[in-house]
């Protein structure tokens, strides 16, 4: 079972920052990769597949890189509906699909 | 647009089962799978398994073989998840999702919260 693993836990970011969030894989999940935001209360989002493809409705603020076992996920410009969860998952050599621990973006 | 409406909160006895359905819309229901995760409180996602919403095919992560079963009612457009030997630890939000084409989660359900307590 592919692990992976998010850093930091939670980052504080005042509104208008930018900000990164990292998704380490144990193994190679080439670009297969998935990011979800969610927020209290309410199931996932997602924002973005195939490690950089935004999904319908995302906004252009967020964008993802990466392959093989690192990846990023960029808010450019955090607005206050963004302050939530987010939740990398990988969909190589499925099932399981697996899920990062998840970053919590807070206000600062 | 792809909608699922799951059922309401549950309230199980340790040792008890669970049925959770998820009806779905905006897709044709045959041709895709629907898929169980969960997350307990303050914790991460959990993919669960898979019933095929027109073979009935099922695959379920090793986690939960032997307590978990996924079905489908073809003609209500429903999918089930069954969790048995229920524990305290099974007290989770579980959600259907649905993966389409991609190999990603694209849709979700509201989600259901289980609770197990004596």
């Amino acid at each position: 079972e592919i692990v992976m693993t998010q850093s930091p836990a939670t980052l504080s970011v005042s509104p208008g920052e930018g900000v990164t969030l990292s998704c380490r894989a144990s193994q190679s999940v080439g670009r297969n990769l998935a990011w979800y935001q969610q927020k209290p209360g309410q199931a996932p989002r997602l924002l973005i597949y195939g490690a950089s493809t935004r999904a319908t409705g995302i906004p252009a603020r967020f964008s993802g890189s990466g392959s093989e076992t690192e990846f990023t996920l960029t808010i450019s410009s955090l607005q206050s509906e963004d302050f939530a969860v987010y939740y990398c998952q990988h969909y190589k050599n499925w099932p399981p699909w697996t899920f990062g621990q998840g970053t919590k973006v807070e206000i600062k | 647009q792809v909608q699922l409406v799951q059922s309401g909160a549950e309230v199980k006895k340790p040792g008890a089962s669970v049925k959770v359905s998820c009806k779905a819309s905006g897709y044709p229901f045959t041709n895709y799978a629907i898929h169980w995760l969960r997350q307990a409180p303050g914790q991460s996602l959990e993919w669960m398994g898979w019933v095929h919403g027109g073979n009935g095919n099922t695959r379920y992560s090793q986690t939960f073989q032997g307590r978990v079963t996924t079905s489908r009612d073809t003609s209500a457009n429903i999918a089930y998840l069954q969790l048995s030997s229920l524990r305290s630890e099974d007290t989770a939000v579980y959600f259907c999702a649905f993966v389409g084409d991609g190999s990603w989660f694209a849709f979700w359900g509201q989600g259901t919260l289980v609770t197990v307590s004596s």
